[in-house]
């Protein structure tokens, strides 16, 4: 399977736990994108990495939240001291790097979604 | 105000009826713009991208209005495959993907 995986696909965890999450990306794709995703809501944009660097982070992303990609490669989502509202499926997808296209636009590149890891807080 | 608004639905619909679905973005800067399907505890795929000239793929329409920050997609001949949640998506700048709550389209036989 060459798709984005993810792993745990299910975690519970007590109130109070840390929990550790890591997405794989498709290989050759240099952009790697967290959200989540409550129940009845669509996903919500976490933060985004290029390549090894961290770009964006959604204001969503409090100070338990962590993440990583160190090597540009697979990537992991820490959330330290879980409450029961990060109860979530946690996505992630990946995607191609931009190309620049005639007039200076810049191509929007599918992002592929791994099954997600749903986390459960007690 | 959500960024990107749409009705949550259900929508239950009979096999071969036409099922339409609206959605409305709140930033004007806005630049791409997606319908993405999820199926029940599936992660969201990319059903199609909407363009301002409408585009078609097979049974599914899309439209986009950008004077009036409005998007649609069109069903015709509803499958009982086409069972799912429809997501109303735009992009803001660097690919950061802004999501709807999801229209749930049930088709029933």
């Amino acid at each position: 399977d060459t798709g984005v995986s993810q792993d745990p696909r299910h975690k519970i965890t007590k109130r109070g736990q840390n929990v550790t999450f890591r997405c794989d990306p498709i290989s050759e794709h240099n952009r790697l994108y967290w959200y989540r995703q409550t129940l009845g809501q669509g996903p919500e944009f976490l933060t985004y990495f290029q390549n090894e660097a961290q770009l964006e982070k959604s204001r969503l992303l409090s100070d338990r939240f962590s993440a990583e990609r160190p090597k540009g490669s697979f990537s992991t989502l820490e959330i330290q001291r879980t409450e029961q509202g990060d109860s979530a499926m946690y996505l992630c997808a990946s995607s191609q790097p931009k190309t620049r296209l005639a007039g200076g636009a810049s191509s929007y590149n599918e992002q592929f979604f791994g099954p997600g890891t749903r986390l459960t807080v007690l | 105000r959500k960024e990107v608004e749409q009705d949550p639905g259900p929508f239950n619909v009979p096999e071969g009826a036409t099922v339409a679905f609206n959605c409305t973005y709140s930033n004007s800067a806005s630049q791409s713009f997606f319908w993405y399907r999820q199926d029940c505890r599936k992660e969201p795929k990319l059903l199609m991208s909407v363009y301002s000239s409408g585009n078609e793929d097979g049974r599914f329409t899309a439209q986009l209005n950008r004077a009036s920050q409005y998007i649609s997609l069109l069903i015709r001949d509803s499958k009982l495959s086409d069972s799912a949640t429809y997501l109303c998506v735009v992009n803001v700048g660097v690919d950061k993907l802004i999501f709807g709550t999801g229209t749930r389209l049930q088709v029933f036989p």
